[in-house]
């Protein structure tokens, strides 16, 4: 079945410590997305690709970086200078007109 | 103010009450889309629409463009129903952007 895989689903990172989530698609999607969830809050966009090997920053796009090596991929690193990152990531991917598929998330959190 | 607004923040239902959550946008959309969030945090996509009304199975979704406003409807709930719902719009640039959702509860 086509869908979207994360991993790991639950993550520990030391302070300091640049951590990559991981983020696979196989529904030929075009376009990926990195969303950041907070508590109490709603989903914020971290970075979005639209096409392999180009990729732009989203609203809260400091202290991470991204990769679209592979239509399939789309690798979110989380890296020391983000100050608080503690938190739910999802990704997902969509293809005009057919909407957008969700993973099921990584939940990060600083040790 | 943010540019998607859903109420309730929270409802809790007795089992088989109907349901009703609403949601209102402030910006252009070329579609808005409910989403259903479980504990777990995985989120499933219920409906995406542009126009009018969509159904599947006990869930309904309407949408007035020229009020900017669109509501999610559940018909006999049943406490599988519990999670969060969110609305979310997607704008000429084709970014979604998401309401802070509401948490439903339903009661056996």
């Amino acid at each position: 079945d086509g869908g979207i895989t994360q991993s790991p689903k639950y993550l520990f990172r030391k302070e300091g410590q640049n951590v990559t989530l991981s983020c696979e698609q196989n529904l030929n999607h075009d376009a990926m997305y990195w969303y950041r969830q907070d508590p109490g809050q709603g989903l914020r966009l971290i970075y979005y690709s639209q096409i392999v090997n180009d990729f732009q920053k989203g609203d809260i796009a400091e202290g991470y970086s991204v990769s679209r090596e592979k239509k399939e991929s789309f690798p979110l690193t989380v890296t020391s200078a983000q100050k608080n990152p503690t938190a739910f990531y999802l990704c997902a991917s969509s293809r005009e007109l057919y909407g957008y598929t969700f993973g099921s998330g990584t939940r990060l959190t600083v040790v | 103010k943010n540019e998607v607004e859903q109420s309730p923040q929270n409802l809790t239902a007795q089992e088989e009450e109907f349901i009703t959550i609403n949601c209102s946008y402030s910006v252009g959309i070329s579609a808005l889309h409910w989403l259903q969030q479980h504990p777990g945090g995985g989120i499933v996509s219920l409906f995406m629409l542009s126009s009018g009304k969509k159904k599947h199975g006990r869930l309904i979704a309407t949408i007035n463009i020229q009020e900017k406003h669109s509501s999610l409807h559940i018909t006999a709930s049943h406490p599988r129903d519990s999670a969060v719902y969110i609305c979310a719009v997607t704008g000429s640039a084709r970014q979604l952007t998401f309401g802070s959702g509401t948490q439903l509860t339903v009661l056996p």
